[in-house]
């Protein structure tokens, strides 16, 4: 495979209910990102990794917690949602560089979440 | 604060010309994007601009003016595999991606 694979495309769950997120990047990048996507709004990016670092949480709720156990895999695991976290939560990763400004980000489809 | 506006919506007719606009207010600028999402599907690259100036690829063409905080993307012969969001995002000072809310762009045949 290539590019950024997520997986599930689509999720359903209730508010008590535990769930992860999976994404998969075959480009060699160092950097991988969480967003999330919802209609008519702008992306609000949720995390990124480094090197398998975290650099960056966006105060996101603690209900969301990402792990990264190595460059090319990144999870989201969802624990006790709201029906406002429904949203397309996408992944994306890049080749961060040195104060460069043109990292081009690669998207997966995403994760269409629905939370009853 | 740091704001980019683009228009909701456009609509077009099939073989014509549109023009998507970007203005942007943001703290310091490396750089302005131009990506496409079709419905379901992930974002890809379009275009980077950095310099003020037309940039052309193809069909596509973006256009930057940082003393205008402006940018646009320029659609030529439409296709209707054209129909799409299109998302414009800016670099800030800290190489943080601003988004715009994206433009649903209708191609009419």
């Amino acid at each position: 495979e290539t590019g950024v694979t997520q997986t599930p495309r689509h999720l359903v769950m209730g508010m008590t209910n535990k769930k992860s997120l999976k994404c998969e990047q075959h480009l060699g990048h160092n950097a991988m990102y969480w967003y999330k996507q919802s209609a008519k709004k702008p992306l609000e990016l949720m995390f990124v990794y480094n090197f398998k670092e975290q650099t960056e949480n966006n105060s996101v709720p603690s209900r969301f917690s990402p792990e990264c156990p190595n460059s090319s895999h990144l999870f989201l695991h969802l624990h006790t949602l709201q029906p406002e976290d429904s949203a397309l939560y996408l992944c994306a990763s890049t080749q961060e560089g040195m104060g460069s400004g043109a990292n081009v980000l690669t998207f997966g489809a995403g994760s269409r979440l629905t939370v009853l | 604060g740091q704001n980019i506006d683009q228009p909701t919506e456009m609509t077009a007719t099939e073989g014509a010309i549109v023009q998507i606009n970007c203005t942007y207010q943001t703290s310091g600028f490396n750089g302005l994007f131009w990506y496409q999402q079709h419905a379901g599907e992930a974002p890809t690259f379009l275009s980077y601009n950095v310099l003020d100036g037309l940039e052309e690829k193809g069909r596509f063409s973006s256009f930057l003016s940082r003393s205008k905080g402006y940018s646009y993307l320029l659609l030529k012969e439409l296709q209707m595999k054209d129909s799409a969001s299109y998302l414009c995002a800016v670099s800030d000072s800290n190489y943080q991606l601003i988004w715009g809310a994206g433009t649903k762009l209708i191609i009419k045949p």
